[in-house]
């Protein structure tokens, strides 16, 4: 079965420090992608970056990079030059393409802490 | 782009009192989501919308659970015979398909008594 694992429930990172978010994924599929989301307290989902199963190249969208090692099914996020307003629950997720459904499966989330 | 839109934004019911929930996505889409989400975990897929025909339904999903999409447009999600454990945030996002990331409203908090 498709499944996301977020193994960090928590973190901590230094101001103007950068910091990896673990993702590890599961799947039959030879076409899936895999997105991450931010959740501020404030209870929005907002989209980060996106990584193609097919894309060579990794994923990078401003402060954001996802490192994405296929054989080893991981879909790390890197937030470079963190800041206070990154403190946040992030999200991974996976879409689904089995039977031409487009479902999406989401990880637990680790929950981030930016320090002054 | 005005966004997902849901409403309402809290409802509080007694136990066993059906609700409605409202989703408004953004105009072009022509996929929509549902999701519940609890406290600490991540969104749980509920079901899901292509135009007006829902595709798909989560096998976790009891049959107190109903959606739907006239037109293709707006999406309304309602509960009967509500019970405590369906206390949660109930998320909609639309997205145009493909590779396309889904846009999440602010989401509904039920707060069953």
């Amino acid at each position: 079965a498709q499944k996301i694992t977020q193994t960090q429930p928590g973190m901590f990172v230094q101001e103007k420090e950068a910091v990896t978010l673990d993702c590890t994924y599961d799947t039959s599929d030879q076409s899936y992608g895999l997105f991450w989301y931010k959740q501020p307290s404030s209870g929005e989902m907002i989209f980060l970056i996106y990584q193609g199963s097919y894309d060579e190249q990794n994923a990078t969208e401003g402060r954001y990079s996802l490192n994405f090692q296929k054989a080893r099914k991981s879909a790390n996020l890197v937030i470079s030059a963190s800041q206070l307003g990154d403190s946040a629950m992030y999200f991974c997720a996976m879409r689904e393409t089995t039977s031409g459904t487009y479902k999406y499966i989401f990880g637990t989330g680790t929950r981030l802490k930016v320090l002054a | 782009d005005t966004g997902v839109s849901q409403n309402p934004r809290h409802k509080i019911t007694k136990r066993g009192q059906n609700v409605t929930f409202r989703c408004d996505p953004i105009s072009e889409h022509n996929r929509l989501y549902w999701y519940r989400q609890t406290l600490g975990q991540g969104p749980e897929f509920l079901t899901y919308f292509q135009n007006e025909a829902q595709l798909e339904k989560s096998r976790l999903l009891s049959d107190r659970f109903s959606a739907e999409r006239p037109k293709g447009s707006f999406s309304t999600l309602e509960i009967q015979r509500t019970e405590q454990g369906d206390s949660a945030m109930y998320l909609c996002a639309s997205s145009l398909g493909g590779n396309q990331p889904q846009h999440f409203g602010d989401g509904t908090r039920l707060s069953i008594l």
